[in-house]
C-alpha cells in the first residue's frame, strides 16, 4: 500500500499570503497520478488538482500543483477567505487509492 | 451533471452488517463506464478509501477492509451499494460515495461526491 504523508499538519496564514502544502509518497506514483482535494466542515471533498498539476474544472488559477515521483506540492498563490479548509492529497496510480492525513489551513 | 446521494441506516449495532446505497442521478451506471467508489471519514479524522466497482462489476477493495466489504451495482435502480460486515465502533464514520472523474479509466481521481451520511455503530 502506498503511504502518503503531508506537511505541515496545520498552517496558520493570513488572507493574501501564499500557502505551500507538501505531500510525500512512500513510492513513486505511476504517471504522477496525484490529486489534491479541499474539504470544508460538513462538506464533501472537492477535487482541485489531478495529474499532479492539472486544475479541475472551475478551480481558480491561484491553486497550482507541482512535483513528480514522490514529492508533490499544492500552492495557493494569494489566500482568499474561502480557502481556509483542510487539504488532502490522494494517489490514484495504484488500484487501491490512498489519502494523506491532511493539512489544516487556518486563518491567522 | 451527475449527482450522488447516500442513504441507509444511521445506527448499526456492533457485530451486525452496515448497508448503504448510493443513488445516482444525471447519469447512468449501466451505460456510462465509470468507477464508483465508497469512502469514509471518522469524525475529526482523514479520508479512507473503502473500495470501488466498475460498470462491468469488477471490484477493488482497501486491503485493511477487504475481508469485510462488498460493493455491488444495481443497474435497474441506478444505484450502487456498500456492505460492511462485523462492524465495531471503529467503523463509525461519515460514509461518502463518489464517481471517478474520467470514464473508462482505472486511474482517475474522484470528481463527483455525495454529501455523505453518518453511520454510528453502537448498541
Amino acid at each position: 500500500e502506498i503511504v502518503l504523508t503531508q506537511s505541515p499538519g496545520s498552517l496558520s496564514l493570513s488572507p493574501g499570503e501564499r500557502a505551500t502544502l507538501s505531500c510525500r509518497t512512500s513510492q513513486r506514483i505511476f504517471n504522477d497520478y496525484l490529486a489534491w482535494y479541499q474539504q470544508k466542515p460538513g462538506q464533501a471533498p472537492r477535487l482541485l488538482i489531478h495529474g499532479a498539476s492539472d486544475r479541475a474544472t472551475g478551480i481558480p488559477e491561484r491553486f497550482s500543483g507541482s512535483g513528480s515521483g514522490t514529492d508533490f506540492t499544492l500552492t495557493i498563490s494569494r489566500l482568499e477567505p474561502e480557502d481556509f479548509a483542510v487539504y488532502y492529497c490522494q494517489q490514484y496510480g495504484s488500484s487501491r487509492y490512498t489519502f494523506g492525513p491532511g493539512t489544516r489551513l487556518e486563518i491567522k | 451533471q451527475v449527482q450522488l446521494q447516500e442513504s441507509g441506516p444511521g445506527l448499526v449495532k456492533p457485530s451486525q452488517t452496515l448497508s448503504l446505497t448510493c443513488t445516482v442521478s444525471g447519469g447512468s451506471i449501466s451505460s456510462e463506464d465509470y468507477y464508483w467508489s465508497w469512502l469514509r471519514q471518522p469524525a475529526g479524522e482523514g479520508l479512507e478509501w473503502i473500495g470501488r466497482i466498475y460498470t462491468t462489476g469488477t471490484t477493488d477493495y482497501a486491503p485493511s477492509l477487504k475481508s469485510r466489504v462488498t460493493i455491488s451495482l444495481d443497474k435497474a435502480n441506478n444505484q450502487f451499494s456498500l456492505r460492511l460486515t462485523s462492524v465495531t465502533a471503529a467503523d463509525t464514520a461519515v460514509y461518502f460515495c463518489a464517481r471517478a472523474l474520467f470514464h473508462s479509466s482505472s486511474s482517475s481521481p474522484l470528481g463527483s461526491w455525495g454529501q455523505g451520511t453518518l453511520v454510528t455503530v453502537s448498541s
